[in-house]
């Protein structure tokens, strides 16, 4: 079936320091999966940071970048400086399969320290 | 704008006891439902999803069921609890399908 595998946490950095988190995505059910990252900061819900639906495209928001690689089916996550406010737990995501399922990574815990 | 609610915040119930947990979602009409569950330390689970009122599909089988009786509600329900089903539930909508969810802030589970 489908999967995401990412990161395991936690991961640690210094502010202003750079940050990629990878996300390799196994899609056998669908050949362009829309692929997605999501970010629960503490104490608050689960939103939408990025997403991507067509290969070869980039997303961006909050200074965090991640290009739809199809040739790799990966989906990295990235950041040229964090900043303490990035704290949070990150998570890769795609769908819908066949199924129309979508499938999450297991997330991704990022400290930074200040 | 919309919102979306769900109730209630925690729960802690007995194994064997029946299990209702609600979902509504305000200003927006026929939205894509879906229900999620995410064990301690484990990853989201997609659990049903929902296009429309009375329609509901199964992702993963986990002894639970879920019900749309009207456009703006989901509800997640099971007669008996087992003490696997402890976790954090979380309730989402979208848009367009396979686009992006926008959750609710979950509901937590304990199941003793």
């Amino acid at each position: 079936g489908d999967s995401v595998t990412q990161t395991e946490g936690p991961v640690t950095v210094s502010e202003s320091e750079s940050l990629i988190i990878n996300c390799t995505y196994s899609a056998t059910s669908i050949a362009y999966p829309n692929l997605f990252w999501y970010v629960r900061y503490p104490g608050e819900g689960l939103q939408l940071l990025l997403k991507v639906i067509t290969a070869g495209q980039k997303g961006s928001s909050r200074g965090f970048e991640a290009t739809y690689n199809k040739e790799t089916t990966s989906f990295h996550l990235q950041k040229a400086s964090v900043q303490e406010s990035d704290s949070a737990v990150y998570y890769c995501a795609l769908g819908p399969s066949n199924t129309n399922k979508v499938v999450f990574g297991t997330g991704t815990r990022l400290q930074v320290l200040p | 704008a919309q919102t979306i609610h769900q109730w209630p915040v925690a729960e802690i119930k007995a194994v064997g006891s029946p299990l209702s947990l609600g979902c509504t979602i305000k200003g927006k009409s026929s939205p894509n439902l879906y229900w999620y569950w995410q064990a301690t330390g484990g990853t989201l689970q997609q659990l049903f999803y929902s296009i429309t009122v009375g329609q509901v599909e199964s992702v993963v089988q986990l002894n639970l069921s879920a019900s749309r009786p009207k456009d703006d509600q989901f509800i997640l329900s099971t007669e008996k609890l087992l003490l696997s089903h402890s976790g954090f539930y979380l309730c989402a909508w979208s848009r367009d399908w396979g686009g992006e969810q926008y959750f609710g802030p979950g509901t937590r589970l304990t199941v003793l």
